[in-house]
């Protein structure tokens, strides 16, 4: 039973470029969440899947997109990534929204 | 606006002495209140929650969090701090207002630093 998978761990990206994080949760959760963590901000969400085949906005959804690609996978796309996307990107699942939130290892992305 | 505060960003314990992390809350109902814990490099794990029930509620690692509905406050204490309690901890409320099709989002505060010193 891994819980929730991330990957990949670090990566390093030019302004301009596109990439997807890969998020994964093997607990049969109905819902998913795409977080970015920065310095004095706490989490901040920027999409979440209250149940499969739904998507919704969180607070700062400008420059990504998401496709919760079936019941276990939620993939967040940056499609032309820039300086102010450096952070640290955290998927988590729940059973439902709103109920005790599981989190992966997270993503460290550098953007230059 | 429901929202959650951790005003202090920084706790400095020592070894053996006891251990509160403060939290309040501001919410239009009665709240869902959780902490969690993050160690260096890792993300965030469950440490206890508050739906309804005793006001002192019991979590993972030695944690209990007072729930105070007249201070709307949730804090988190341990009787006897370890230095391998040094990480951030993080407050959160259920968002009760952002009824999407009946699912309700988390609010996290800003997180506050752990330091147990030995």
């Amino acid at each position: 039973n891994a819980g929730v998978t991330q990957t990949p761990k670090f990566q390093v990206l030019k302004t301009g470029q596109s990439m997807t994080l890969q998020c994964a949760q093997d607990m049969n959760h109905n819902s998913m969440y795409w977080y970015r963590q920065d310095p004095g901000m706490g989490l901040r969400l920027i999409y979440y899947s209250a149940s499969e085949g739904t998507t919704d906005k969180g607070e700062v959804p400008n420059g990504y997109n998401v496709s919760r690609l079936n019941k276990r996978e939620f993939s967040l796309r940056l499609e032309s990534a820039a300086p102010s996307q450096t952070s640290v990107y955290f998927c988590a699942s729940s059973t439902l929204a709103g109920e005790t939130q599981y989190f992966g290892p997270g993503t460290r992305l550098l953007v230059l | 606006a429901q929202s959650v505060a951790q005003p202090e960003d920084q706790v400095n314990v020592a070894e053996g002495n006891p251990l509160t992390v403060k939290c309040t809350y501001s919410v239009s109902g009665n709240p869902y209140l959780f902490w969690y814990v993050q160690y260096p490099n890792r993300g965030l794990q469950f440490l206890l929650k508050y739906i309804t029930g005793d006001n002192l509620v019991k979590g993972s690692y030695g944690f209990e969090a007072e729930f105070n509905k007249s201070q709307t406050s949730f804090h988190l204490k341990k009787p006897s701090a370890l230095v391998s309690d040094s990480a951030l901890y993080f407050c959160a409320v259920r968002d009760l207002e952002s009824f999407s099709g009946g699912y309700n989002k988390l609010i996290f505060g800003a997180g506050t630093r752990l330091a147990v010193h030995p």
